[in-house]
């Protein structure tokens, strides 16, 4: 158990749906990190958030947003999905400071959508 | 920019031989670079990392990766490949010293696989 925990682990929808992943960073971790995994694009960097604050964003579609309240706890939110959204979602969380010491990730959640 | 090859998609290897995943990397600032690995079905491990102090870096289970800066390279080895081995390993670079802000930029992955 790495201490991010991630909720669902799978995941089954259909297009033009609504879904709402969640992440627990691991204990005294204030960043939050977003990634998704696909077989086509690899391991990519969506969205970053730091003591509730959005820090910074990569390739995260219009369509997907994201939230750190105020537990720390993080919700990326996709809408509108599209076949194409079909991946492994990774959340990942750090400390934060001046040098980055790896990030603990989750076990990830897999959408599947039909 | 900064961005990160790995040189090889799959490594198939003996059990019990080295093991040697190719990476090299390109970054404007100074990078701290790490390997994880992902077996099937699980998140992503941390195996290691460089973040400027010694070049050679131990990390779990054996592995270890040497950081080159006149080559840009981060190669990750082992002496001796175990049947747990097996799984798919990421080399990743961040920019150092960006405070607040580390974006993980990784690799597309090698894939080991240890033959009995």
């Amino acid at each position: 158990d790495s201490g991010v925990t991630q909720t669902p682990k799978h995941l089954i929808t259909a297009t033009g749906q609504r879904v709402t992943l969640r992440c627990s960073p691991r204990s005294g971790d204030l960043s939050v990190y977003w990634y998704q995994q696909s077989l086509d694009q690899g391991l990519q960097f969506l969205i970053q958030y730091y003591n509730g604050e959005e820090r910074a964003k990569g390739n995260i579609l219009e369509r997907f947003s994201a939230q750190q309240f105020p537990d720390l706890h993080s919700e990326l939110n996709l809408s509108s999905l599209e076949l194409g959204d079909s991946a492994l979602y990774f959340c990942a969380s750090s400390v934060g400071g001046a040098l980055p010491q790896g990030y603990t990730f989750g076990s990830g959640t897999r959408l599947t959508v039909v | 920019a900064q961005s990160v090859t790995q040189l090889d998609s799959h490594v198939s290897v003996s059990e019990g031989t080295p093991v040697l995943l190719r990476c090299n990397y390109s970054s404007s600032y100074s990078p701290s670079l790490f390997w994880y690995v992902q077996h099937p079905n699980k998140g992503l491990q941390l195996l290691l990392k460089y973040t400027s102090a010694a070049t050679l870096v131990k990390g779990i289970n054996g592995f270890e990766a040497e950081f080159k800066k006149s080559e840009t390279s981060f190669h990750l080895t082992k002496p001796s490949a175990h049947m747990s081995d097996a799984a798919e390993y990421f080399c990743v670079v961040t920019p150092r010293a960006r405070a607040g802000s580390y974006q993980l930029t990784f690799g597309k992955g090698t894939k080991l696989s240890v033959i009995p």
